[in-house]
C-alpha cells in the first residue's frame, strides 16, 4: 500500500522559507508515470493546489505562487520537497503532499497533512 | 478559472441533497470534474471522479453529473446519513493547472 507522509518544520517565521519533504514508501516515485504534488487548505478555508511534477520532469504551478515555489525531486530517498519562499501569515495551512496517476484523474493518494504557521 | 461552489448545505438524513460546482469561464464539459469528501482531521478522499464514475468502495448513494447549460457539475447524494457529513470539494484542470472549488459544508440534521 503506498503511503505519503509530509515533514519539516511546523512554525516558520515570516518572510522565512518554508520547506516540506514528502516520504513516499511502498513504491518508487520514479517507477512510473505519476504526478506528485503539493496542496494546501488554510484555516476555515478551502482547498488550494500549489505544484505537480510529472515523473519525467515537467513542473506545474499555481500562477499565483510560482514566483515563490520550488518543487524538487530526490529518487535516491524517494522523497519530493516543496519550499516556498518569503512566507507571510496567508501560507498558514495544512500542507499536503498528493498522487496522481494521470492529470485527468482524481488525486488517489494524499499524506496525512502537516500544519504550518507562520509567526510574526 | 473558477469553480464556485455553496458554502454550506443542510438536509435530514435519508433524504437527498445536491451540491453544485460552477465554472467561471470555458465549458466544464471540457475537462472531467472529480468530487472529494473530506471529514474533519482527515485527508480528502474522492467519492466521483470523471464526472459520474465511483470509485471502488463509494456507495450508489453518491452520483455525480455535468449540465452544460448551466455550465456547472452536481454532487448528488442520496439516503443521506449522518456519517456524510463532511466538506465536499470539487476539482478540474486544464492544460497547466488543477482547480479546486472553495468546498461545501454538509450538515445532516
Amino acid at each position: 500500500q503506498l503511503q505519503l507522509q509530509e515533514s519539516g518544520p511546523e512554525l516558520v517565521k515570516a518572510s522565512e522559507t518554508l520547506a516540506l519533504t514528502c516520504t513516499v514508501s511502498g513504491g518508487s516515485i520514479s517507477s512510473s508515470s505519476y504526478y506528485w504534488g503539493w496542496i494546501r487548505q488554510p484555516p476555515g478555508k478551502g482547498l488550494e493546489w500549489i505544484v505537480s511534477v510529472y515523473y519525467v520532469g515537467s513542473t506545474y504551478y499555481n500562477s499565483s505562487l510560482k514566483s515563490r515555489v520550488t518543487l524538487s525531486v530526490d529518487t535516491s530517498k524517494n522523497q519530493f520537497s516543496l519550499k516556498l519562499t518569503s512566507v507571510t501569515a496567508a501560507d498558514t495551512a495544512v500542507y499536503y503532499c498528493s498522487r496522481q496517476s494521470n492529470w485527468a484523474k482524481p488525486i488517489d493518494y494524499w499524506g496525512q497533512g502537516i500544519l504550518v504557521t507562520v509567526s510574526s | 478559472f473558477l469553480l464556485t461552489q455553496p458554502h454550506s448545505v443542510s438536509e435530514s438524513p435519508g433524504k437527498t441533497v445536491t451540491i453544485s460546482c460552477t465554472g467561471s469561464s470555458g465549458s466544464i464539459a471540457s475537462n472531467y470534474v472529480q468530487w472529494y469528501q473530506r471529514r474533519p482531521g482527515g485527508a480528502p478522499t474522492a467519492v466521483i471522479y470523471e464526472n459520474n464514475r465511483r470509485p471502488s468502495g463509494v456507495p450508489d448513494r453518491f452520483s455525480g453529473s455535468i449540465d452544460s447549460s448551466s455550465n456547472s457539475a452536481s454532487l448528488t447524494i442520496s439516503g443521506l446519513r449522518t456519517e456524510d457529513e463532511a466538506d465536499y470539494y470539487c476539482q478540474s484542470y486544464d492544460s497547466d493547472n488543477q482547480v479546486f472549488g472553495g468546498g461545501t459544508k454538509l450538515t445532516v440534521l
